[in-house]
């Protein structure tokens, strides 16, 4: 349904890290920027990442960006339990003429 | 401070019409690209379209073109969406976004509108 493929759920421990990847083609990922988005519950999406792997002033270097080839990856260092959050990556999509969004991961801090 | 503030939540029966807004604050509201995103129950984010305030030049999601009408009145700083004829599966929440563009770079969302939630049901 969702032209950008996330894993529906990732789990981590407080302090740990753990990556949440985002898989798309050659009409999106592999030749577009990607941004990703927190969504805390019951609040509107906020920006995390841009351009791959850029963070907006405010944002912790314990979130990172990385892209390579059709695949992108964000990454989570010293996990807080205010992680806890659903994780978008999104993109243009050429073909389509249009932003695409993975489906989500949901971020559980155990 | 860049901030957008949407309408409040709205309650609709199946074929009424409905408009909801998107007043920028903070920053040259003519001169950035307004987004419209979906976000249907307990799912993901769907991108509608977006609008350019200065000249209302706007573009529509393949998925959304015809379902819905884009706007915006520069003069006050608001963007709108609009349906004439709301179903049920219209039932969600909707975001408005600032979207960046940056020439040799990509496009983002920042920051974004609290949300709408619209409900239709008979």
């Amino acid at each position: 349904q969702f032209v950008l493929t996330q894993p529906p759920s990732v789990s981590a421990a407080p302090g740990q890290k753990v990556t949440i990847s985002c898989s798309g083609s050659s009409s999106n990922i592999g030749n577009n920027y990607v941004c990703w988005y927190q969504q805390l519950p019951g609040t509107a999406p906020k920006l995390l990442i841009y351009d791959n792997n850029k963070r907006p002033s405010g944002i912790p270097d314990r979130f990172s960006g990385s892209k390579s080839g059709t695949s992108a990856t964000l990454g989570i260092t010293g996990l807080q339990t205010g992680d806890e959050a659903d994780y978008y990556c999104g993109t243009w999509d050429s073909s389509l003429s249009a932003v695409v969004f993975g489906g989500g991961t949901k971020l559980t801090v155990l | 401070e860049v901030q957008l503030v949407q309408s409040g939540a709205e309650v609709k029966k199946p074929g009424e019409s409905l408009k909801i807004s998107c007043k920028g604050s903070g920053y040259s509201f003519s001169s950035y690209w307004i987004a419209w995103v979906r976000q249907m129950p307990g799912k993901g984010l769907e991108w509608m379209g977006i609008i350019y305030p200065g000249d209302s030049d706007t573009r529509y999601s393949p998925s959304f073109q015809g379902q819905v009408t884009i706007s915006a009145d520069k003069s006050i700083s608001t963007a709108y969406l609009q349906w004439s004829s709301l179903k049920a599966s219209d039932t969600a929440m909707y975001y408005c976004a600032r979207s960046i563009v940056v020439a040799g770079s990509g496009n983002w969302f920042d920051p974004w509108g609290q949300g709408t939630l619209v409900t239709v049901s008979s």
